[in-house]
């Protein structure tokens, strides 16, 4: 079956704009989560949806949304960007049982100027 | 909050050698994953780990979960450029909570 995928793959903007990606779990999977990985923090937790609902959400701040559809289809938006936010933001999906293994997408490379 | 931390951070060997990466847990871990990463480029899943004790192994790489549930180990055999990457330590935090924790990674480079 179809993997996880995040799009767009590549993504530049300027500072104060905001940006929306995109996440497609696999199918069956109604668990998406999304996380920011930069050289300095490594892989960092920003929240996590089930059944268009938001469970955890990590220490970022609020300029970091979420949201979740019926089809478990999620996007993430940030607003007002900055430098700093540049990063490699990836989506990973689980099925319903706990203490599954996530499956993650190529993830979205964005780049502030 | 949980903290994962790997060692070493990096390693370079000569391709056929065989290497050990740790993960240490400052909790107890409930689930316990094993990710490689090529840079750029998303996680791919090896190994699951849930009980003291377990062993799992895939091809040539092995990943083993202490008794005590605080450290687990990788180890490849005879490696090869392809196992060349990122080696991420990924942990569920217990309970109800499905955010996975991640240990900072193990860059391996092998040689030919």
């Amino acid at each position: 079956k179809a993997g996880v995928t995040q799009t767009p793959r590549y993504l530049i903007k300027t500072r104060g704009q905001q940006v929306t990606l995109s996440c497609s779990p696999i199918s069956g999977h109604r668990s998406v989560s999304w996380y920011q990985q930069t050289p300095g923090q490594g892989l960092q937790f920003l929240f996590e949806y089930f059944s268009e609902t938001q469970r955890n959400k990590g220490n970022f701040p609020g300029r970091f949304s979420g949201r979740q559809f019926s089809n478990s289809r999620s996007e993430m938006n940030v607003s007002t960007l900055e430098l700093g936010d540049s990063a490699l933001y990836l989506c990973a999906s689980r099925g319903q049982v706990m203490n599954t293994e996530a499956f993650f997408g190529q993830g979205t490379r964005l780049t502030v100027v | 909050s949980q903290e994962l931390e790997q060692s070493p951070q990096s390693l370079i060997v000569q391709e056929g050698k065989n290497l050990t990466i740790n993960c240490t847990s400052s909790k107890t871990l409930y689930g316990l994953y094993w990710y490689k990463q090529k840079y750029g480029e998303g996680l791919i899943f090896l190994m699951m780990l849930q009980k003291g004790g377990e062993e799992k192994s895939h091809e040539k790489i092995t990943a083993k979960l202490d008794e005590k549930k605080q450290q687990s180990s990788l180890h490849i055999t005879a490696s090869q450029p392809s196992h060349a990457g990122i080696y991420l330590c990924g942990a569920d935090s217990g309970g109800s909570n499905y955010k996975l924790t991640f240990g900072k990674g193990t860059l391996l480079t092998v040689n030919p």
